[in-house]
Parts: C-alpha cells; structure tokens; sequence
C-alpha cells in the first residue's frame, strides 16, 4: 500500500502567520491527493480535493499544490479556528491511506 | 443541509460485535458510496472500508475482512457497520464519510459525528 508522510509532525505559528505543511507519498499519486482539517474533538472536514481545489466553504487562505508524490497545503494568515491537525489521503491506489497527521498549534 | 448522524457510543467486551449505524439526509442516498474511517485514542485515521449504497458491492481493509461487514437500508438511507470479534485494540472513534461520488477511490465529502466503540473487559 501507499505510504504517505507528513512533516513536520507539529508546527508552531503564531496567529496571523503562515503555516506550510508537506505531504509525501511513497510512489505517484498523481492529482488524487486530498486534505482534511481535524479540529480537537471534531470529525474531519474536507478542505482540498484533486490536489489543489477547495472544498465548498473553504476559505481562500486554504491552498494546495502538488502533483505526483509531493504535496503542500499552506495556510497564508492563520486565525484561531485554523489550530487543529491537518491529514493528507491519497485516493489514487487500494487501499486509500492517510498521512499521520500534522498538528498545527498556536506559537 | 447534507449530513450523516451516526448511532451513540458503544461499550463492548472482547469477542463480542458492535454495529454501529450511520444516517444521511439532505441528499439522494444512492447516488454515493459510504465509506468508514476509525481513529483510536490520540491516532490517525485508518481507513476501515467501503459500501455501495445502490448495490451490494463492499471493498474492505485487509486487515479487517472476516470480521467486518457493511450494508446500507435504502428505505431509511442508513448504512451500517459490523465489526465482530472485538479486540481492545479495536477502541477506537467509528466515522462513516460519504465518498464524493466517485466510489471506493475517491476523497470524502462529508462526515458523520463519530462513534465512539470502547472495548474493555
């Protein structure tokens, strides 16, 4: 199965800064890499489909890009409800597998 | 609006089964496919399996066939999900997500709640 890491494991960022996080894949993925925002306590909440398109309701300072086996999601000015833990999923190959996480917390 | 509600918490001893049932509404039901998804205590997401909603097609994480099994009610728009021989290790948050419409590989749109499953002694 497809192997999928992320770095950092947490990253810390004051709030109106910008948070980069990366995603990689142990082979190609092509475009079918998603992302997802995990809030403490939540269920997760789509953010990023095909590599670099917002979900519905996403705000615009979500961006993505990417293609292959390497990914990135940047936040441009995190606010307070952008803390939480960022997964990564790649959808290409069976079984569809996740990133481990990466937990983005207030600086 | 669209949503999936899923069933309350679930105490288990080990060897026994849990089903845990997952609702949507606000959308046609069949035209896609539910996907379950578990996170144990303080973990990442791994993903358990996916059902069709219009047929009887199932694809299931290797290293839970034989003792998973999902099916979907039509008439109530409810999928569900059985997991047998239940371990400690198998404690564990149950999410059902519903796939974009693209099948088994594709990315999940939305997000039931949550169940959470606690097998102890």
């Amino acid at each position: 199965e497809i192997v999928m890491t992320q770095s950092p494991v947490t990253q810390s960022v004051s709030p109106g800064e910008r948070a980069t996080l990366s995603c990689r894949a142990s082979q190609s993925v092509s475009s079918n890499l998603a992302w997802y925002q995990q809030r403490h306590g939540q269920a997760p909440r789509l953010l990023i489909y095909g590599a670099s398109s917002r979900a519905t309701g996403v705000p615009a300072r979500f961006s993505a890009s990417g293609s292959g086996s390497e990914f990135t999601l940047t936040v441009s000015s995190l606010q307070s409800e952008d803390f939480a833990v960022y997964y990564c999923q790649q959808y290409n190959n069976w079984p569809p597998t996740f990133g481990q996480g990466t937990k983005v917390e207030i600086k | 609006q669209v949503q999936l509600v899923q069933s309350g918490a679930e105490v288990r001893k080990p060897g026994a089964s849990v089903k845990v049932s997952c609702q949507a509404s606000g959308y046609t039901f069949i035209s896609y496919g539910i996907n379950w998804v578990r996170q144990a205590p303080g973990q990442g997401l791994e993903w358990v399996g996916w059902t069709s909603t219009y047929n009887d097609n199932t694809d299931y994480a290797q290293k839970f066939q034989g003792r998973v099994t999902m099916t979907t009610d039509t008439s109530t728009s409810t999928a569900y999900m059985e997991l047998r021989s239940l371990r400690s290790d198998d404690t564990a948050v149950y999410y059902c997500a519903r796939d974009g419409g693209g099948g088994v590989l594709w990315f999940l749109d939305v997000w039931g709640q949550g169940t959470t499953v606690t097998v102890s002694s």
